[in-house]
């Protein structure tokens, strides 16, 4: 199993470019999410997916858009990127999302630079 | 108030050095806790989840406290591979996703 693969790794845009994060999950697992790390910030959430075809808004998802394409992908697209979007930016799944003792596994997360 | 508050560090420590990392939660309603790893410039892993009876994983022991909201992680005999940053993790009663709040980490470094 691969787990939780991201593409690209990295990615240098200029403002107001566009561009979309893949992520793919092979454990089967029904929720999928897209958090942001930023220095002294800690993860923030941006979107998540409970199960195929749903999707809601994180703590951050102001300037993104996702799309639970099936199962195993889910995707984040910046329309038009700004500086403000600079950051490491990681997927992460679970197999139920339904809370408790249930391990989040993360992708190697894209590192984006927007100049 | 952000929903997990954890000591700064960065924390230097030798080699077989006892090491404690502390964690506070703002949200009382919060039902499951954990300790993240995250290597340098790598994604974050599961290091173990804390039980409310405390709990125990070789050199790791992680407590909870309820009643204060606090959570530790203590590292004894530290190794050189131990150096990473520690995220304090906590999901909250009520949300029908497992959605997690991380702590900004702690940063560990053991010299040798």
């Amino acid at each position: 199993n691969a787990g939780v693969t991201q593409t690209p790794k990295f990615q240098v845009l200029k403002t107001g470019q566009s561009m979309t994060l893949q992520c793919a999950q092979d454990m089967n697992h029904n929720s999928m999410y897209w958090y942001r790390q930023d220095p002294g910030m800690g993860l923030r959430l941006i979107y998540y997916s409970a199960s195929e075809g749903t999707t809601d808004k994180g703590e951050v998802p102001n300037g993104y858009n996702v799309s639970r394409l099936n199962k195993r992908e889910f995707s984040l697209r910046l329309e038009s990127a700004a500086p403000s979007q600079t950051s490491v930016y990681f997927c992460a799944s679970s197999a139920h999302g339904t809370g408790g003792q249930e391990t989040q596994y993360f992708g190697p997360g894209t590192r984006l630079l927007v100049l | 108030r952000k929903e997990v508050e954890q000591d700064p560090g960065p924390f230097n420590v030798p080699e077989g050095a006892t090491v404690a990392f502390n964690c506070t939660y703002s949200n009382s309603a919060s039902q499951s806790f954990f300790w993240y790893r995250q290597d340098c410039r790598k994604e974050p892993k599961l290091l173990m989840s804390v039980y409310s009876s405390g709990n125990e994983d070789g050199r790791f022991t992680a407590q909870l406290n309820r009643a204060s909201q606090y959570i530790s992680l203590l590292i004894r005999d530290s190794k050189l591979s131990d150096s990473a940053t520690y995220l304090c993790v906590v999901n909250q009663r009520g949300s029908t996703l497992g959605r997690l709040y991380f702590g900004r980490g702690t940063q560990l470094t053991v010299w040798p």
